[in-house]
Protein backbone atom coordinates (compact mmCIF):
# COMPACT_ATOMS: atom_id res chain seq x y z
CA UNK A 1 0.00 0.00 0.00
CA UNK A 2 1.37 3.22 -0.90
CA UNK A 3 1.80 5.98 1.94
CA UNK A 4 0.39 8.76 -0.29
CA UNK A 5 -3.04 8.38 -1.81
CA UNK A 6 -4.90 10.70 -4.36
CA UNK A 7 -7.91 10.65 -5.66
CA UNK A 8 -9.59 10.92 -8.46
CA UNK A 9 -7.07 10.05 -10.84
CA UNK A 10 -8.15 11.61 -13.68
CA UNK A 11 -10.48 14.47 -13.61
CA UNK A 12 -12.37 16.01 -16.85
CA UNK A 13 -14.79 19.60 -15.77
CA UNK A 14 -16.07 22.36 -17.34
CA UNK A 15 -14.08 26.11 -17.71
CA UNK A 16 -15.64 27.66 -14.31
CA UNK A 17 -15.93 24.79 -12.14
CA UNK A 18 -15.16 23.85 -8.54
CA UNK A 19 -11.90 21.63 -8.71
CA UNK A 20 -11.50 19.13 -5.49
CA UNK A 21 -8.60 16.92 -5.38
CA UNK A 22 -7.76 14.47 -2.12
CA UNK A 23 -4.78 13.30 -1.14
CA UNK A 24 -4.82 10.96 1.92
CA UNK A 25 -1.46 9.58 3.76
CA UNK A 26 -0.89 6.83 6.25
CA UNK A 27 2.22 8.04 8.51
CA UNK A 28 3.01 10.98 10.80
CA UNK A 29 4.36 14.03 8.26
CA UNK A 30 6.40 17.27 8.99
CA UNK A 31 4.91 18.67 5.76
CA UNK A 32 2.78 17.94 2.74
CA UNK A 33 3.15 19.52 -0.73
CA UNK A 34 1.29 20.48 -3.72
CA UNK A 35 2.77 20.34 -7.11
CA UNK A 36 1.54 21.11 -10.63
CA UNK A 37 3.00 19.72 -13.17
CA UNK A 38 2.66 21.00 -16.89
CA UNK A 39 2.76 18.61 -20.45
CA UNK A 40 6.76 18.79 -20.90
CA UNK A 41 7.48 17.95 -17.42
CA UNK A 42 8.12 21.02 -15.44
CA UNK A 43 7.11 20.81 -11.65
CA UNK A 44 6.01 24.11 -10.00
CA UNK A 45 5.64 23.56 -6.23
CA UNK A 46 2.68 25.68 -5.42
CA UNK A 47 1.98 24.79 -1.56
CA UNK A 48 3.65 23.56 1.46
CA UNK A 49 1.49 22.82 4.63
CA UNK A 50 1.90 21.51 8.29
CA UNK A 51 -1.58 22.79 9.25
CA UNK A 52 -4.35 24.64 8.57
CA UNK A 53 -5.08 26.08 5.20
CA UNK A 54 -3.35 28.08 2.70
CA UNK A 55 -4.73 30.31 -0.65
CA UNK A 56 -3.12 31.65 -3.36
CA UNK A 57 -5.28 33.25 -6.21
CA UNK A 58 -7.61 30.60 -7.27
CA UNK A 59 -6.05 28.18 -5.41
CA UNK A 60 -6.24 26.65 -1.78
CA UNK A 61 -5.13 23.85 0.22
CA UNK A 62 -5.97 22.09 3.66
CA UNK A 63 -4.55 19.58 5.52
CA UNK A 64 -6.07 18.03 8.40
CA UNK A 65 -3.08 15.89 10.40
CA UNK A 66 -5.53 14.45 12.52
CA UNK A 67 -7.26 12.77 9.78
CA UNK A 68 -3.92 12.39 7.82
CA UNK A 69 -6.17 14.38 4.56
CA UNK A 70 -5.62 16.85 2.46
CA UNK A 71 -7.36 18.31 0.05
CA UNK A 72 -6.41 21.55 -3.04
CA UNK A 73 -9.20 23.39 -4.18
CA UNK A 74 -9.25 25.16 -7.51
CA UNK A 75 -11.92 27.73 -7.81
CA UNK A 76 -13.03 29.28 -11.29
CA UNK A 77 -11.27 26.68 -12.71
CA UNK A 78 -9.75 27.80 -16.37
CA UNK A 79 -8.25 25.33 -19.48
CA UNK A 80 -4.74 26.71 -17.98
CA UNK A 81 -5.21 24.64 -14.88
CA UNK A 82 -5.14 21.41 -16.96
CA UNK A 83 -1.92 19.63 -15.85
CA UNK A 84 -0.80 17.03 -13.42
CA UNK A 85 -1.69 17.75 -9.22
CA UNK A 86 0.96 15.81 -7.51
CA UNK A 87 1.07 15.58 -3.40
CA UNK A 88 4.20 14.60 -1.89
CA UNK A 89 5.16 14.33 2.28
CA UNK A 90 8.02 14.73 4.13
CA UNK A 91 8.23 12.27 6.15
CA UNK A 92 10.97 9.92 8.07
CA UNK A 93 11.40 5.79 7.13
CA UNK A 94 13.83 4.11 9.21
CA UNK A 95 16.06 7.55 9.92
CA UNK A 96 16.82 8.92 6.91
CA UNK A 97 14.26 12.07 5.70
CA UNK A 98 12.06 11.42 2.17
CA UNK A 99 9.90 12.79 0.15
CA UNK A 100 7.24 10.05 -0.89
CA UNK A 101 5.13 10.97 -3.79
CA UNK A 102 1.35 10.42 -4.72
CA UNK A 103 0.57 8.90 -8.33
CA UNK A 104 -0.78 12.43 -9.36
CA UNK A 105 -4.57 13.45 -10.44
CA UNK A 106 -4.49 14.47 -13.85
CA UNK A 107 -6.44 17.69 -14.27
CA UNK A 108 -8.07 18.81 -17.69
CA UNK A 109 -10.61 21.67 -18.16
CA UNK A 110 -12.74 22.42 -20.85
CA UNK A 111 -13.24 25.61 -22.65
CA UNK B 1 17.42 35.02 -10.05
CA UNK B 2 17.82 32.43 -12.78
CA UNK B 3 15.93 28.73 -11.72
CA UNK B 4 17.43 25.26 -11.64
CA UNK B 5 18.85 24.13 -14.65
CA UNK B 6 19.25 20.64 -16.13
CA UNK B 7 21.69 19.53 -18.39
CA UNK B 8 21.26 17.86 -21.09
CA UNK B 9 17.40 18.04 -21.83
CA UNK B 10 17.44 14.66 -23.75
CA UNK B 11 20.07 11.81 -24.10
CA UNK B 12 19.66 8.69 -25.50
CA UNK B 13 22.25 5.73 -24.08
CA UNK B 14 22.09 2.13 -25.00
CA UNK B 15 22.19 -0.74 -22.18
CA UNK B 16 25.66 -0.98 -20.22
CA UNK B 17 26.32 2.39 -20.67
CA UNK B 18 26.75 5.44 -18.14
CA UNK B 19 25.50 8.73 -17.86
CA UNK B 20 26.21 11.74 -15.77
CA UNK B 21 23.38 14.64 -15.35
CA UNK B 22 24.19 17.64 -13.72
CA UNK B 23 21.80 20.21 -11.93
CA UNK B 24 22.71 23.65 -11.04
CA UNK B 25 20.75 25.16 -8.10
CA UNK B 26 19.18 28.59 -7.59
CA UNK B 27 22.06 30.98 -6.18
CA UNK B 28 22.26 30.68 -2.60
CA UNK B 29 20.30 27.40 -2.49
CA UNK B 30 22.67 24.64 -1.04
CA UNK B 31 20.61 21.39 -0.89
CA UNK B 32 19.90 19.79 -4.47
CA UNK B 33 17.47 16.69 -4.53
CA UNK B 34 17.24 14.48 -7.30
CA UNK B 35 13.99 12.44 -8.19
CA UNK B 36 13.15 9.72 -10.98
CA UNK B 37 9.68 9.93 -13.13
CA UNK B 38 8.21 7.00 -14.86
CA UNK B 39 4.93 6.75 -16.20
CA UNK B 40 4.73 3.01 -14.39
CA UNK B 41 5.94 3.95 -10.55
CA UNK B 42 5.52 8.17 -10.84
CA UNK B 43 8.13 10.52 -8.95
CA UNK B 44 10.43 8.70 -6.60
CA UNK B 45 13.15 10.34 -4.52
CA UNK B 46 16.54 9.35 -5.18
CA UNK B 47 19.06 11.10 -3.10
CA UNK B 48 19.79 14.76 -1.61
CA UNK B 49 22.88 16.24 -0.74
CA UNK B 50 23.49 19.01 1.19
CA UNK B 51 26.62 20.91 1.27
CA UNK B 52 28.68 18.14 -0.58
CA UNK B 53 27.24 15.50 1.78
CA UNK B 54 24.61 12.90 0.83
CA UNK B 55 22.38 13.74 3.63
CA UNK B 56 19.66 11.42 2.56
CA UNK B 57 18.87 8.76 -0.23
CA UNK B 58 15.84 6.51 -1.47
CA UNK B 59 15.59 3.15 -2.37
CA UNK B 60 17.80 2.70 -5.42
CA UNK B 61 20.24 0.31 -5.98
CA UNK B 62 24.22 1.31 -6.33
CA UNK B 63 23.61 2.03 -9.67
CA UNK B 64 22.60 5.57 -8.89
CA UNK B 65 25.24 7.48 -6.99
CA UNK B 66 25.89 11.29 -6.95
CA UNK B 67 27.51 14.12 -5.64
CA UNK B 68 27.83 17.92 -5.15
CA UNK B 69 30.39 20.56 -5.30
CA UNK B 70 31.57 23.41 -3.62
CA UNK B 71 29.34 25.75 -5.68
CA UNK B 72 25.95 23.42 -4.65
CA UNK B 73 25.79 22.35 -8.34
CA UNK B 74 25.26 18.63 -8.41
CA UNK B 75 25.61 15.50 -10.62
CA UNK B 76 24.27 11.77 -11.17
CA UNK B 77 25.50 9.50 -11.92
CA UNK B 78 23.90 6.01 -13.15
CA UNK B 79 26.23 3.20 -13.96
CA UNK B 80 25.49 -0.20 -16.41
CA UNK B 81 22.23 1.50 -17.47
CA UNK B 82 19.64 -0.87 -17.99
CA UNK B 83 16.39 -0.19 -20.20
CA UNK B 84 13.71 0.50 -16.70
CA UNK B 85 16.45 3.55 -16.24
CA UNK B 86 14.48 5.48 -19.10
CA UNK B 87 12.72 8.20 -17.30
CA UNK B 88 12.40 12.08 -16.87
CA UNK B 89 15.24 12.54 -14.36
CA UNK B 90 13.89 15.82 -12.13
CA UNK B 91 16.19 18.05 -9.61
CA UNK B 92 14.95 20.63 -7.23
CA UNK B 93 16.80 22.84 -4.95
CA UNK B 94 16.13 24.18 -1.41
CA UNK B 95 17.48 26.56 1.08
CA UNK B 96 18.18 22.89 3.32
CA UNK B 97 18.65 24.16 6.26
CA UNK B 98 15.80 22.37 7.85
CA UNK B 99 16.49 19.10 6.57
CA UNK B 100 15.43 17.71 3.44
CA UNK B 101 12.18 18.84 1.96
CA UNK B 102 10.64 18.73 5.63
CA UNK B 103 9.63 22.74 5.67
CA UNK B 104 11.63 24.53 2.44
CA UNK B 105 10.04 24.97 -0.78
CA UNK B 106 12.06 22.67 -3.59
CA UNK B 107 12.12 24.28 -6.69
CA UNK B 108 12.47 21.80 -9.54
CA UNK B 109 14.80 21.96 -12.85
CA UNK B 110 12.91 21.14 -16.39
CA UNK B 111 14.38 17.71 -16.20
CA UNK B 112 16.50 15.67 -18.39
CA UNK B 113 14.69 12.92 -20.19
CA UNK B 114 17.10 9.76 -20.09
CA UNK B 115 15.83 7.34 -23.20
CA UNK B 116 17.97 3.46 -22.50
CA UNK B 117 17.70 1.51 -26.02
Amino acid sequence: KNEVEQSPQNLTAQEGEFITINCSYSVGISALHWLQQHPGGGIVSLFMLSSGKKKHGRLIATINIQEKHSSLHITASHPRDSAVYICAVSLIIQGAQKLVFGQGTRLTINP
Amino acid sequence: KAGVTQTPRYLIKTRGQQVTLSCSPISGHRSVSWYQQTPGQGLQFLFEYFSETQRNKGNFPGRFSGRQFSNSRSEMNVSTLELGDSALYLCASSLGASGVLSTDTQYFGPGTRLTVL
